[in-house]
């Protein structure tokens, strides 16, 4: 069974820190995602990716496909970051399997 | 841009109603997700649907049934809705061949 592990859970930061979660996961994989999630519910997609890295603006994701590991690092944070950060596994038909979300708080 | 909507951002039902969240979405998706979501466990896939009067179980199926007799409307259903049930639900959508999904806003039920 495929397992999603992120890591921290919760994760404080300072305005303009350089931030990073960790996603691992079990089972090789068709597409790793990132999700984002704002207090009030609402996900969207920030990255879907099955090698190497992807950035956009100041989010960038990598994924090492051997090491089943993959990392969202935001720069120069600021308190708008603040949101719960989801990674996915593609998985089978399409289905998604989750990892518990890390939850960052960026201070001004 | 694709739109996923949820029919209540805020339900409060008692113990034993029967319970309806309604999802719709408008770029003709041919599979639906009903996932909740809980402090500390995630996402969790309730049901899923490819097709028009076809559904699927996820990984906590027990308790839910859903309905999808049109293409852009999934609907979930609590045929007698208990305590705890009380989470936040969350309605997706994906095309065929495409591996990114679209939420909605999210349904956070309360039963009392």
């Amino acid at each position: 069974k495929n397992e999603v592990e992120q890591s921290p859970q919760n994760l404080t930061a300072q305005e303009g820190e350089f931030i990073t979660i960790n996603c691992s996961y079990s089972v090789g994989i068709s597409a790793l995602h990132w999700l984002q999630q704002h207090p009030g519910g609402g996900i969207v997609s920030l990255f879907m990716l099955s090698s190497g890295k992807k950035k956009h603006g100041r989010l960038i994701a990598t994924i090492n496909i051997q090491e089943k590991h993959s990392s969202l690092h935001i720069t120069a944070s600021h308190p708008r970051d603040s949101a719960v950060y989801i990674c996915a596994d593609g998985g089978s038909q399409g289905n998604l399997i989750f990892g518990k979300g890390t939850k960052l708080s960026v201070k001004p | 841009d694709v739109k996923v909507t949820q029919s209540s951002r805020y339900l409060v039902k008692r113990t034993g109603e029967k319970v309806f969240l309604e999802c719709v979405q408008d770029m003709d998706h041919e599979n639906m997700f009903w996932y909740r979501q809980d402090p500390g466990l995630g996402l969790r896939l309730i049901y899923f649907s490819y097709d028009v009067k076809m559904k699927e179980k996820g990984d906590i199926p027990e308790g839910y049934s859903v309905s999808r007799e049109k293409k852009e409307r999934f609907s979930l259903i609590l045929e007698s809705a208990s305590t705890n049930q009380t989470s936040m639900y969350l309605c997706a959508s994906r095309a065929d061949g495409v591996n990114e999904q679209y939420f909605g806003p999210g349904t956070r039920l309360t039963v009392t």
